[in-house]
């Protein structure tokens, strides 16, 4: 069945350290991607999403590329805030299917 | 905005209790669902409903029943809790159709079974 495989947390940076999460996903056909974040003591929330291969996602600074090649959709930011702590979870939802399939969550904690 | 708002953040009952969550979405989406969260294991689907009093279980649904009565409402029932129940549980909803279109949490509730 469809999987997708997140980078073992916590992440640890300094602020303004650059970023990459990575995400991997098992699946047939052509699933739409996703990037969620769960902010402390919220639910998710949409990062950002990528439709087809070669799709480029962007949010918030954050960006993650649609490989297909490599079955990647990696999550980068140049630039990390403090703010930017929290659970980050990859997803694929497929082709006529309405369940969408998540990653274990990759934790990424800020510092000053 | 999109708005689905669970009854309760917190919640602490006891083993053998019947256990009511509820979730309300505004959007007049038609699919829903309900997720618990756990460390180390990501979100799970416990079970959907993609239309009033139509559902579907997920991939750990054993426990859990659910009701969809109305399109804006569904309520996830744990018939008799056990400790292994005690976890966070996230509601969402999503507009059916196109695979493109997200799916929308609520804010979950934190459930401690006794």
């Amino acid at each position: 069945g469809d999987s997708v495989t997140q980078m073992e947390g916590p992440v640890t940076l300094s602020e303004e350290a650059c970023l990459t999460i990575n995400c991997t996903y098992t699946a047939t056909g052509y699933p739409s991607l996703f990037w969620y974040v769960q902010y402390p003591g919220e639910g998710l929330q949409l990062l950002l999403k990528a439709t087809k291969a070669d799709d480029k996602g962007s949010n918030k600074g954050f960006e993650a590329t649609y490989r297909k090649e490599t079955t990647s959709f990696h999550l980068e930011k140049g630039s990390v805030q403090v703010s930017d702590s929290a659970v980050y979870f990859c997803a694929l939802l497929n082709t006529g299917f309405q369940k969408l399939v998540f990653g274990t969550g990759t934790r990424l904690l800020v510092s000053p | 905005d999109v708005k689905v708002t669970q009854s309760s953040r917190y919640l602490v009952k006891r083993t053998g209790e019947k256990v009511f969550l509820e979730c309300v979405q505004d959007m007049d989406h038609e699919n829903m669902f309900w997720y618990r969260q756990d460390p180390g294991l990501g979100l799970r689907l416990i079970y959907f409903s993609y239309d009033v009093k139509m559902k579907e279980k997920g991939d750990i649904p054993e426990g859990y029943s659910v009701s969809r009565e109305k399109k804006e409402r569904f309520s996830l029932i744990l018939e008799s809790a056990s400790t292994n129940q005690t976890s966070m549980y996230l509601c969402a909803s999503k507009r059916q159709g196109n695979s493109n279109q997200p799916q929308h949490f609520g804010d979950g509730t934190r459930l401690s079974i006794l």
